[in-house]
This record gives structure tokens, sequence and C-alpha cells, in this order.
């Protein structure tokens, strides 16, 4: 069974540009949630997805961040327009409730702004 | 909302050596505690996770406690072995969906 991936594993862009990052979940799992490292902190949560619904996105930053699950399979994360302060990891997890709790990560995608 | 506190945020052992991380968390609504480990270049993958209606687990050289009075879990890594550096982190959440806060990871380097 494949893993979570995400596409690109690292995109260095400057002030001011658009980054859309992009997560495949597991086949079949409706919970898929992002989250961001940055500096060697803890990792953050954003938002969440419930198949195509946004069940909780308190974590997302600021305008600027746009995340999208249409069709409810793969995710989006679009930064618009991005700022220094947005460097960091961009991990993408997803889960299906049941009786494992478990969210499976993907590689994450390392995103430098300059 | 929930405040996950992680300590020590660097750890050095002896391989054979026993680790221990601590964490703390501080909502009582929390009922689930996973741990992540996450080698250099690598996704997070969980190795171990404990719910609230449960005091102590383990797997082979990995055990997770968890004290719900005092709101604190801690990870048990025994006989370290090299393969056992990577950063650790620990994260609460509740329900079986809910968002995972973390804490903000230790560094485990194990020397031979």
């Amino acid at each position: 069974e494949a893993g979570v991936t995400q596409f690109p594993s690292h995109s260095v862009i400057e002030k001011g540009q658009t980054v859309t990052l992009r997560c495949d979940p597991i086949s079949g799992h409706d919970n898929l949630y992002w989250y961001r490292r940055v500096m060697g902190k803890e990792i953050k949560f954003l938002l969440h997805f419930v198949k195509e619904s946004k069940q909780d996105e308190s974590g997302m930053p600021n305008n600027r961040f746009l995340a999208e699950r249409t069709g409810g399979t793969y995710s989006t994360l679009k930064v618009q327009p991005a700022e220094l302060e947005d460097s960091g990891v961009y991990f993408c997890a997803s889960s299906q409730p049941g009786e494992t709790y478990e969210q499976y990560f993907g590689p994450g995608t390392r995103l430098t702004v300059t | 909302g929930e405040n996950v506190e992680q300590h020590p945020s660097t750890l050095s052992v002896q391989e054979g050596d026993s680790a221990v991380i601590k964490c703390t968390y501080s909502d009582s609504a929390s009922n689930y505690f996973p741990w992540y480990k996450q080698e250099l270049g690598k996704r997070p993958q969980l190795i171990i996770d404990i719910r609230s209606n449960v005091g102590e687990k383990k797997d082979q050289r990995i055990a997770v406690t968890l004290n719900k009075t005092a709101k604190h879990f801690s990870l048990h890594i025994t006989e370290t072995q090299p393969e056992d550096s990577a950063v650790y982190f620990c994260a609460a959440s509740t329900g079986s969906w809910g968002k995972l806060q973390f804490g903000a990871g230790t560094q485990v380097v194990v020397t031979p």
C-alpha cells in the first residue's frame, strides 16, 4: 500500500511569490491534515479535512494560506504571497477513523522563502 | 487550547543505556498520546501510542507511561542502539480524529 505522498519535496521561492503544495493521502482515508514545522520547533497543526470539508482550520496562520481538497482525494495548500516566516517543512498526514487513531505522515515539503 | 511541553530538547546516551523523554499536557480532555520518531530526512513515524484508559504500554524495547492525574506521559527506550538516534516527538489529541498537538521534539543521539 502506498503511503502519503507530497509534492514537491523542496521548493525555493522569493518573497511575494506564490507556491502550491500538494498532498496525496493514503487511498480511502477520509481525514487529511496539514502541519508545519518551522525552524526546528514543534510540529504545528494547520488544518483538518474530512473528505472535502474543512473540519478545523484553527491553525491556519492568516489569509495568505488557502487549502483545498476538491473531490475529497488529494489536497493542495497555496501560499500567496509568500513571506520569509513561511519557511519551514510542511507535512501532510491522513487517517481513517476506526479502532486505530494513527495519523500517517508524508515526507514533507521543505519550503524556503528568500 | 492544548499545550504540550517536552523535555529534554537533546539527549545523548551511550549504546546500551536507557533513554527517557517526558511530556506534560494541559487539556484534561486529551485522551490519545502518540510518540513519533523522525530520522534525518525521513517522515515522522508512529512508534507507540497510548490511550487514556491505559497507564502503561510496552512494545519490545519501547514503553510509554501515562499519569492522567498529573497530566504527564513518558517514553522509555531500553538497551539503546545507534539506530535509535532520531528526533522524537510526543503529541496529544482528543478523539480518534482530533488534531495532534506536538511537543517541541527531543534529539536523541546514541553513541557506540
